[in-house]
């Protein structure tokens, strides 16, 4: 089984400071973690993927993210946050080695930033 | 390349009516997904096909929900009849068949019923 939390519903940062999304995940094989932003009235655009290879993943718009398998956790992060950063991000898990899995979506953050 | 479709964006329909919402996935995908956020909720996994085929429909939460996908291309989902609890976002993606790729979503359609 898979599940992930978002330990943060919503996050409200000033322009300029620094930009963190908590994500905890729960897995029974190994995960693919992936980051998905949604802007009002938008779809969901893919931020970012993790899927075995670097620890480290970087994404678009400055966000990164660090898988932590010791901390079962896969926070996001931008040095400097923008106001067209606000909207709603969503950390999702899948199983890595199922090509057709589906995936399992956290509950949503939602990103307000204050000028 | 062109990314996911969906349509209508919106639909605004009366209870018992009935109302058909269709994807049109990335040419050569053939995951194809649905899934659904009602009332600010979880985003929800209704079902997913390879090609034609269901391969997991565990999350359609009744016998009102009918989703095809004739010749492995386009997908329809129809709600037959339209309940108040129907209301929400409707979100449709696909993807390749390689674990590696992430999924590739419409916009959605918004679906209220009054």
């Amino acid at each position: 089984a898979q599940s992930v939390t978002q330990l943060d519903s919503h996050v409200s940062v000033s322009e300029g400071t620094p930009v963190l999304l908590r994500c905890n995940y729960s897995s029974s094989y190994s995960p693919s973690l992936f980051w998905y932003v949604q802007h009002p009235n938008k779809g969901l655009q893919l931020l970012l993927k993790y899927t075995s290879a670097a620890t480290l993943v970087k994404g678009i718009n400055g966000f990164e993210a660090e898988f932590k398998k010791s901390e079962t956790s896969f926070h996001l992060t931008k040095p400097s946050a923008h106001m067209s950063d606000a909207a709603e991000y969503f950390c999702v898990v899948r199983n890595r080695y199922s090509s057709a899995s589906k995936i399992i979506f956290g509950s949503g953050t939602r990103l307000s930033i204050r000028p | 390349e062109a990314g996911v479709t969906q349509f209508p964006s919106h639909s605004v329909i009366e209870k018992g009516q009935t109302v058909t919402l269709r994807c049109d996935p990335i040419s050569g995908h053939d995951n194809l997904y649905w899934y659904r956020r009602v009332m600010g909720k979880e985003i929800k996994f209704l079902l997913h096909f390879v090609k034609e085929s269901k391969q997991d429909e565990s999350g359609m939460p009744n016998n009102r929900f009918l989703a095809e996908r004739t010749g492995g291309t386009y997908s329809t989902l129809k709600v037959q009849p339209a309940e108040l609890e129907d209301s929400g976002v409707y979100f449709c993606a696909s993807s390749q068949v390689d674990r590696n790729y992430g999924y590739t979503f419409g916009s959605g359609t918004r679906l209220t019923v009054v």
